[in-house]
C-alpha cells in the first residue's frame, strides 16, 4: 500500500526557516518523481515544486522561486522541501504528492499523503 | 507558465441532473489534463487523467473530454456525494491546478 506520512509543519514568524519532510513506502521510491502541492485555508491547490526520481530535474511555482528548495534521500525514501524567507501568504496544508511515472512531465498526482500545516504569523 | 481557468466558479445543480464543468488552458496540453474532487476536509482525489481516462473506481456518471486548450468534466446525474469542489491539472508543464468549481445542491 502506497503511503505518504508529512511532518515538520508549524507556527512560524515571517522572514525564518522550515523544513518539511514526507515519508514514503510502498513502493519503488526512487522511481517516481514527487511533488510538493500546497492548500491555502479556504482556497484552492497550488503546485509548489517537483523533483525527479534521481534528482536531476527540478521546478518550482514563482511563488516560491528563490526561497524554498526540494530535495529527496532515495536511500530514505524521503521528500522535503526547505523554506526560507517564510511570508504569510505561504501559510497553507502542504501535501506531498507522488505522480503517476517516472519523467517529471506527462503525469498527474496519483497518491497524496494527509499534509502537514505550515503557519506563518507574527 | 501554463495558465489555467476554469468556469464557472459555482454550479448550482438539483440531485439527479447533469453537471458540466469547463477548465480552460492558455497554450495547447494535447490530453495532459486531469481532474480532481475535493471535498471539506480530505485530499484530493483523481477522477479522470488523459483529459478522458477514468481514474480506478470512479463511477461512470463522471466523464471528460477535450484536447488542447478545451477541457470539460461532465457529471451526468448528480448523487448526493458529488457535491463538492472539482479542480483541473494541466501536466503538460510542470503543473499548474485551475482555481476549481464548487458544485453546490440548488
Amino acid at each position: 500500500e502506497v503511503q505518504l506520512v508529512e511532518s515538520g509543519g508549524a507556527l512560524v514568524q515571517p522572514g525564518t526557516s522550515l523544513r518539511l519532510s514526507c515519508a514514503a513506502s510502498g513502493f519503488n521510491f526512487d522511481y517516481y518523481a514527487m511533488h510538493w502541492v500546497r492548500q491555502a485555508p479556504g482556497k484552492g491547490l497550488e503546485w509548489v515544486s517537483g523533483i525527479s526520481g534521481n534528482s536531476k530535474s527540478i521546478g518550482y511555482a514563482d511563488s516560491v522561486k528563490g526561497r524554498f528548495t526540494i530535495s529527496r534521500d532515495n536511500a530514505k525514501k524521503s521528500l522535503y522541501l526547505q523554506m526560507n524567507s517564510l511570508r504569510g501568504e505561504d501559510t497553507a496544508l502542504y501535501y506531498c504528492a507522488r505522480q503517476s511515472g517516472t519523467a517529471v512531465l506527462h503525469y498527474y498526482f496519483d497518491y497524496w499523503g494527509q499534509g502537514t500545516l505550515v503557519t506563518v504569523s507574527s | 507558465e501554463i495558465v489555467m481557468t476554469q468556469s464557472p466558479a459555482t454550479l448550482s445543480v438539483s440531485p439527479g441532473e447533469r453537471a458540466t464543468l469547463s477548465c480552460r488552458a492558455s497554450q495547447s496540453l494535447g490530453s495532459n489534463l486531469a481532474w480532481y474532487q475535493q471535498k471539506p476536509g480530505q485530499t484530493p482525489r483523481l477522477l479522470i487523467y488523459g483529459a478522458s481516462t477514468r481514474a480506478a473506481g470512479i463511477p461512470d456518471r463522471f466523464s471528460g473530454s477535450g484536447s488542447g486548450t478545451e477541457f470539460t468534466l461532465t457529471i451526468s446525474s448528480l448523487q448526493s456525494e458529488d457535491f463538492a469542489v472539482y479542480y483541473c491539472l494541466q501536466y503538460n508543464a510542470w503543473r499548474t491546478f485551475g482555481p476549481g468549481t464548487k458544485v453546490e445542491i440548488k
